[in-house]
């Protein structure tokens, strides 16, 4: 089946510092998406992609589709404290219809 | 704003237990899923329903089945509560109008004793 690789697993920053992670597919995805679950919560929706190179920011969050349609990153500038959780890369594909394909999740912790 | 609420955020039920777990969105969606999420596993899709009494199978449907009797609300139940069930559930809706962008509730953390 489909699968989605994220990494890295887990990143310990200094606040002030900038993130990069990343999502690699083996398929093509016509959506990419990112999430934030901070513990014991649900994910949220950070930034949504739905075209080729597309590049799209939410204040401190930057995120683009690639251009192949099989890989996307998010970075995050000058990380601060509230920035630690979990976060999910998932795809969309016309194979898999509705349903999304996530990503194991990237731990990021950040010291002060 | 896309709401999606669940019932209960803490569940602890007995092993053998009937268990309902109730999500509700607010926002007109017609697809609502059904996760499970463990440590190490990620999310897995439980049951997925695109539209009114409808549901689909998601990668492990075994010991669960889901209800959808009106739009807005899709049930999880848990027939015979195992240990093994015992796990953070998760409900998101979607909309092919918003790209089928998927909105998550709050999640329901069940311990089956």
């Amino acid at each position: 089946g489909q699968q989605l690789n994220q990494s890295p697993q887990s990143m310990f920053i200094q606040e002030g510092e900038d993130v990069s992670m990343n999502c690699t597919s083996s398929s093509i995805f016509n959506t990419w998406l990112w999430y934030k679950q901070d513990p014991g919560e649900g994910p949220v929706l950070l930034i949504a992609l739905y075209k080729a190179g597309e590049l799209t920011s939410n204040g401190r969050l930057t995120a683009q589709f690639g251009i192949t349609r099989k890989d996307s990153f998010l970075n995050i500038s000058a990380s601060i404290p509230s920035d630690v959780g979990i976060y999910f890369c998932a795809g969309q594909s016309r194979q898999a219809g509705t349903a999304l394909i996530f990503g194991k999740g990237t731990t990021l912790s950040v010291s002060s | 704003d896309v709401k999606v609420t669940q019932s209960s955020r803490y569940l602890v039920k007995r092993t053998g237990e009937k268990v309902f777990l109730e999500c509700v969105q607010d926002m007109d969606h017609e697809n609502m899923f059904w996760y499970r999420q463990d440590p190490g596993l990620g999310l897995r899709l439980i049951y997925f329903s695109y539209d009114v009494k409808m549901k689909e199978k998601g990668d492990i449907p075994e010991g669960y089945s889901v209800s959808r009797e009106k739009k807005e609300r899709f049930s999880l139940i848990l027939e015979s509560a195992s240990t093994n069930q015992t796990s953070m559930y998760l409900c998101a809706s979607s909309s092919p109008i918003l790209a089928n962008t998927q909105y998550f509730g709050p999640g329901t953390r069940l311990t089956v004793l």
